[in-house]
């Protein structure tokens, strides 16, 4: 089976601006987590969704939103960038009852706010 | 508030030693201990995992140490390679709430050859 895949890899946006990201879990898997990483905060939890509905959310602030489509694809956004945004963006997708006992994370994307 | 705290921040090794990673927990309500290793370019992989019902579990050359009463548990690569140079995370999940996890802020392995 292919991995989890997140796109785009890389990416730099200004300060203001808004950006999605993409995610496309393990075939089958219905589950996907988003998890912010950076060096001094760590990874932290953002929210996970599970048959097109937001089940759970992280201590983050409404700029940072997400949606997952009928195929399980999911994306997030993060309106009104600020710098402190820079990150490493994880999505991790789960089989149907397993969450962190059974989670696959993909490459993450790499968010650079200038 | 840091639920899960982890030390240290880096560690270096030489080829054939031990590397041990410790991590402490301040919720009783965590019921799930797994560590994830993450390699430059990578997501983090669930490397091994131990629940408190249990004080030790061993895969191969990678064992965790749990300490229920002192709420601490511990990673330990025996026979350390360049290959395990790697970022380690712990992380802790909590009764039902098994959708989110917590993480430590990671040690950085260096294991020189």
């Amino acid at each position: 089976k292919a991995g989890v895949t997140q796109t785009p890899r890389y990416l730099i946006k200004t300060r203001g601006q808004q950006v999605t990201l993409s995610c496309s879990p393990i075939s089958g898997h219905r589950s996907v987590s988003w998890y912010q990483q950076t060096p001094g905060q760590g990874l932290q939890f953002l929210f996970e969704y599970f048959s097109e509905t937001q089940r759970n959310k992280g201590n983050f602030p409404g700029r940072f939103s997400g949606r997952q489509f009928s195929n399980s694809r999911s994306e997030m956004n993060v309106s009104t960038l600020e710098l402190g945004d820079s990150a490493l963006y994880l999505c991790a997708s789960s089989p149907e009852g397993r969450g962190v006992y059974e989670q696959y994370f993909g490459p993450g994307t790499r968010l650079t706010v200038t | 508030q840091q639920q899960v705290k982890q030390s240290p921040q880096s560690l270096i090794v030489q080829k054939g030693g031990i590397s041990i990673i410790n991590c402490a927990y301040e919720n009783t309500a965590f019921d799930y201990f797994p560590w994830y290793q993450q390699f430059p370019g990578k997501g983090p992989a669930l490397l091994i995992a131990i629940r408190p019902d249990v004080s030790e579990k061993k895969e191969g050359r990678f064992t965790i140490s749990f300490n229920k009463s002192a709420k601490q548990f511990s990673l330990h690569i025996m026979d350390s390679q360049p290959g395990d140079s790697a970022t380690y995370f712990c992380a802790a999940s909590m009764v039902g709430s098994n959708y989110k996890l917590t993480f430590g802020k990671g040690t950085l392995l260096t294991v020189n050859p």
